[in-house]
């Protein structure tokens, strides 16, 4: 079974301040997708990372797929209370096929004003 | 317009009973997904369907049976239900298994 383990589970911090999220796993994946979910609502996504080594940036999120295709990390600069909510990343499985989307547990943002 | 859709949103009823949940895609998408996510918003796949064919299902009691009568629609029909069953129920659809997936709003069921 594939695991992605996410870190921090939870993290609150004041507005303004910079943030990073982990995405690890032992395995490889074909590419890998973060989603912010909102109470109520289902997720949507973000950003695909697909090449290892690869840096997308969307405004002040910043993310980027580890080397080996086994890890990635956001990155948030000055974060806003709109940045609120449940961040997931989640794994395609390498070499294609018809499996899905091996999902994280999920980080819990809470940003303060 | 809403690319995904379910019905209904909230879903309250008593254990033993039957219930489905409905969903539809207008993207024309290949895949769809059924996903339960507990009260520690653990997403877990519990279905997919590929040009009305199951591909994967988890580790899911045979209490739930997906149901797809065109590659638009995946409904969801849970027997005999439990407790344990109470989460929110979210259905997602994607061109195919790596693409980027569409949630629906999803449906929060609750069992007395």
């Amino acid at each position: 079974t594939q695991l992605l383990e996410q870190s921090p589970q939870f993290l609150s911090i004041q507005e303004g301040e910079n943030l990073t999220v982990y995405c690890n796993s032992s395995s490889v994946f074909s590419s890998l997708q973060w989603y912010r979910q909102e109470p109520g609502e289902g997720p949507v996504l973000l950003v695909t990372v697909v090449t290892g080594g690869e840096v997308k940036k969307l405004k002040r999120l910043t993310f980027q797929f580890g080397d080996a295709r086994k890890d990635s990390s956001l990155h948030i600069t000055a974060a806003q209370p709109g940045d609120t909510g449940l961040y997931l990343c989640a794994g395609a499985r390498s070499g294609g096929g018809a499996d899905g989307l091996t999902f994280g547990k999920g980080t819990h943002l809470i940003i303060q004003p | 317009d809403t690319a995904v859709s379910q019905t209904p949103k909230y879903l309250v009823t008593q254990m033993g009973n039957d219930k489905s949940i409905k969903c539809e895609q207008n993207l024309g998408h290949d895949t769809m997904y059924w996903y339960k996510q507990d009260s520690k918003k653990f997403l877990k796949i519990m279905f997919s369907y590929n040009n009305k064919e199951l591909i994967i299902n988890e580790t899911v009691p045979n209490r739930f049976s997906p149901k797809s009568p065109d590659k638009a629609h995946l409904n969801l029909h849970i027997n005999s239900l439990e407790l344990g069953d109470s989460a929110v129920y979210f259905c997602a659809s994607s061109q195919d298994a790596t693409d980027t997936q569409y949630f629906g709003p999803g449906t929060r069921l609750t069992v007395l």
